[in-house]
């Protein structure tokens, strides 16, 4: 499996409040994904990472922001919670050898606002 | 841009039945397409890639696809479905430069007894 650990792994919030997802690596891939996976929508791209300190938007990035200062670390907030972004958050890496090359996924993060 | 579709949200089969997961693509350049499986509260598992060049692809667990440009499909299938096969199956693609992978919305199968 790869060296993907997600923490936390289960977290209940309040609206409002701010909450900071973590992805850690242990294989040096350049690449790095944030998707969240809710019931009729499958997987949709939140931000992704293609360096240290670059990364960009996905599909549904409002209310999200994500840094990477590490290449083994990339972190996703929520600025101010809301019921909406109620979701399971999974991260992922991809070695960027070639344009085939699959995403490798961690085990989650069920998030729950309330 | 590129997306895909598929096919039915969830696929019901008798044990030892054929699976036939179904899955369309549009890509404006040639797609790099992918299935993965979810278990039940596990993220998701790499199943088979499709390699340019090759029409028949074999993945995991006795599972294949067979990529068919004319009609921008890659339906996933296995001769003979196990107990074991029970999970939600995502089909994905990207497309040429692009890095992001863009999912399916996913087929839930349920086998039978």
């Amino acid at each position: 499996d790869a060296g993907i650990t997600q923490s936390p792994r289960h977290k209940v919030t309040e609206t409002g409040t701010p909450v900071t997802l973590r992805c850690h690596q242990t294989e040096n891939h350049r690449y790095m994904y944030w998707y969240r996976q809710d019931p009729g929508h499958g997987l949709r791209l939140i931000h992704y990472s293609y360096g240290v300190k670059d990364t960009d938007k996905g599909e549904v990035s409002d209310g999200y922001s994500v840094s990477r200062s590490k290449t083994e670390d990339f972190l996703l907030t929520l600025e101010s919670a809301t019921s909406s972004q109620t979701s399971v958050y999974f991260c992922a890496i991809r070695d960027a050898g070639s344009y085939n090359s699959p995403l490798h996924f961690g085990n989650g993060t069920r998030l729950t606002v309330t | 841009a590129q997306s895909v579709t598929q096919l039915g949200s969830h696929v019901s089969v008798s044990e030892g039945a054929l699976v036939l997961l179904r899955c369309n693509y549009s890509s404006s350049v040639p797609p790099y397409l992918f299935w993965y499986v979810q278990y039940p509260n596990q993220g998701l598992q790499l199943l088979l890639k499709y390699t340019t060049g090759a029409t028949l692809v074999k993945g995991i667990n006795g599972f294949e696809t067979e990529f068919k440009k004319s009609e921008t499909s890659f339906h996933l299938t296995k001769p003979s479905a196990h107990m074991s096969d029970a999970a939600e199956y995502f089909c994905a693609v990207s497309g040429g430069s692009n890095y992001k992978l863009t999912f399916g919305k996913g087929t839930l199968l349920t086998v039978n007894p």
